[in-house]
């Protein structure tokens, strides 16, 4: 079945620095790419769907690229704050139409600094 | 728009004791995804329902748990003879029908097996 490496584990930088983080998968099927936040205590929290290939996708402070050739997906937060201090995880869904199931990677946990 | 609904928000019950997690779905999403989240194993899929009925249960342990969809508006996982190992938070996600449709999570529920 499908595998999900996310890297790096433990991410700490200062506030208005960029913070990224790398996804690489195994299945060459999967199709649907997600990014999810989660704050402490919290659920998981969407941020952005992709499946295009080697497409960026912009959202509100962040930029996600996905290359299906190097099966590598990636969440670039531009110019972190505090707030931005979380666990982020990163989600692939396989081309099956039995199942939605997600693969997770194993997550990682994002310290701003002020 | 009340989200995915999940009680009880912490469980704590004796090792051999019975667990029944309770889901609520998005109205008018058709199929609810189980799993199951721990430090050591991360994100694990658990089962998936689409129109209540059980597509994909490949995730669950083949002894102790099971998990159901009376109607519509509620899902359960039951968890018999609980065991230490089995101490986790367990997320209810719920998606519009179709493949590669958002999953949004519920607060989860957290177990703790003494």
């Amino acid at each position: 079945g499908e595998q999900v490496e996310q890297r790096p584990p433990h991410l700490s930088v200062r506030e208005g620095d960029s913070a990224v983080i790398t996804c690489t998968y195994t299945d060459p099927n999967s199709y649907y790419f997600f990014w999810y936040k989660q704050e402490p205590g919290a659920s998981l929290q969407l941020l952005m769907k992709v499946f295009s290939s080697t497409e960026i996708n912009e959202g509100q402070g962040f930029t996600v690229l996905l290359n299906k050739k190097d099966k590598r997906l990636s969440l670039n937060l531009t110019a972190a704050h505090p707030g931005d201090s979380a666990a982020y995880f990163c989600a692939v869904s396989e081309l099956n139409t039995n199942t939605g199931k997600l693969t997770f990677g194993d997550g990682t946990v994002l310290t701003v600094k002020p | 728009n009340a989200g995915v609904i999940q009680t009880p928000r912490h469980k704590v019950t004796g090792k051999g004791q019975e667990a029944t997690l309770w889901c609520e779905p998005i109205s008018g999403h058709s199929a609810v995804f189980w799993y199951r989240q721990t430090i050591v194993q991360g994100l694990e899929f658990l089962t998936y329902f689409r129109n209540q009925a059980p597509i994909d249960d490949s995730g669950m342990p083949k002894e102790r748990f099971s998990a159901q969809m009376p109607n519509q508006s509620h899902s359960t996982l039951k968890i018999q003879s609980t065991q230490p190992q089995d101490s986790a938070v367990y997320l209810c996600a719920s998606s519009l029908e179709g493949w590669g449709r958002e999953q949004y999570f519920g607060p989860g529920t957290r177990l703790t097996v003494l």
